[in-house]
């Protein structure tokens, strides 16, 4: 099965300052990356997605580039915000293959420094 | 639109009892439902696959005897712990995806905090 590996687990970053979150997948028949950002006790809330068809994608300061042949994505925040404190996690999945579950990173605690 | 929504939002049982989650897609149809299981500050861990009017497909090492699961509608899924154990303690997430062709994203309740006495 599909496994991704998420890093780092933890980013403190200053306030205006850029982050980066990076993961690989194992599975090359994975065509869809999504990423969540979960705050405490709440649901997780998508933010940008990514199709293999595509190399990147841009949604004002959230980023995500994907890099298929070494099966990797990230995303990047830029301009960071105190409000963009909160748990990131990427996921791949096989979507329109008829098994389209997610598989989960492991999340990155992202910390904004007023 | 896309909103999924889950009931109870937190619940406190004894060791021994069951109890049942409810997940609700209010504005669309969702031919699949997931239903996700997070430890404190763990990921999200899947535990199955719910399709509309089929058995639910279990994640390898979850109890389908002990985590019982129905898509009875295209709306509605529901997530029955049987006999919880304090062990059982978790956040437990669904989502669910629209029916409509060509969308990818999955949508995710508010998630019900499970205590287990």
């Amino acid at each position: 099965g599909e496994n991704v590996e998420q890093h780092p687990s933890t980013l403190s970053v200053q306030e205006g300052d850029s982050a980066v979150i990076k993961c690989t997948y194992s599975d090359s028949a994975s065509n869809y990356f999504p990423w969540y950002k979960q705050e405490l006790g709440k649901r997780p809330q998508l933010i940008i997605d990514i199709r293999s068809n595509v190399g990147e994608k841009k949604d004002q300061r959230i980023a995500v580039t994907l890099n298929k042949t070494a099966k990797h994505f990230s995303l990047h925040i830029t301009e960071t915000q105190p409000e963009d404190s909160a748990v990131y996690f990427c996921a791949a999945s096989r979507a329109n293959f008829g098994n389209e579950k997610l598989t989960f990173g492991t999340g990155t605690r992202l910390t904004i420094i007023p | 639109g896309a909103v999924v929504s889950q009931h109870p939002s937190w619940v406190i049982c004894k060791s021994g009892t069951s109890v049942k989650i409810e997940c609700r897609s209010l504005d669309f149809q969702a031919t699949t439902m997931f239903w996700y299981r997070q430890f404190p500050k763990q990921s999200l861990m899947l535990m199955a696959t719910s399709n509309e009017g089929s058995k639910a497909t279990y994640e390898q090492g979850v109890e389908k005897d002990k985590f019982l699961i129905n898509h009875a509608s295209l709306t509605l899924s529901t997530l029955t712990v049987t006999s919880a154990h304090p062990e059982d303690s978790s956040f437990y997430i669904c989502s669910a995806k629209p029916g409509t062709s060509g969308r990818d994203e999955q949508f995710f309740g508010p998630g019900t905090r499970l205590t287990v006495l």
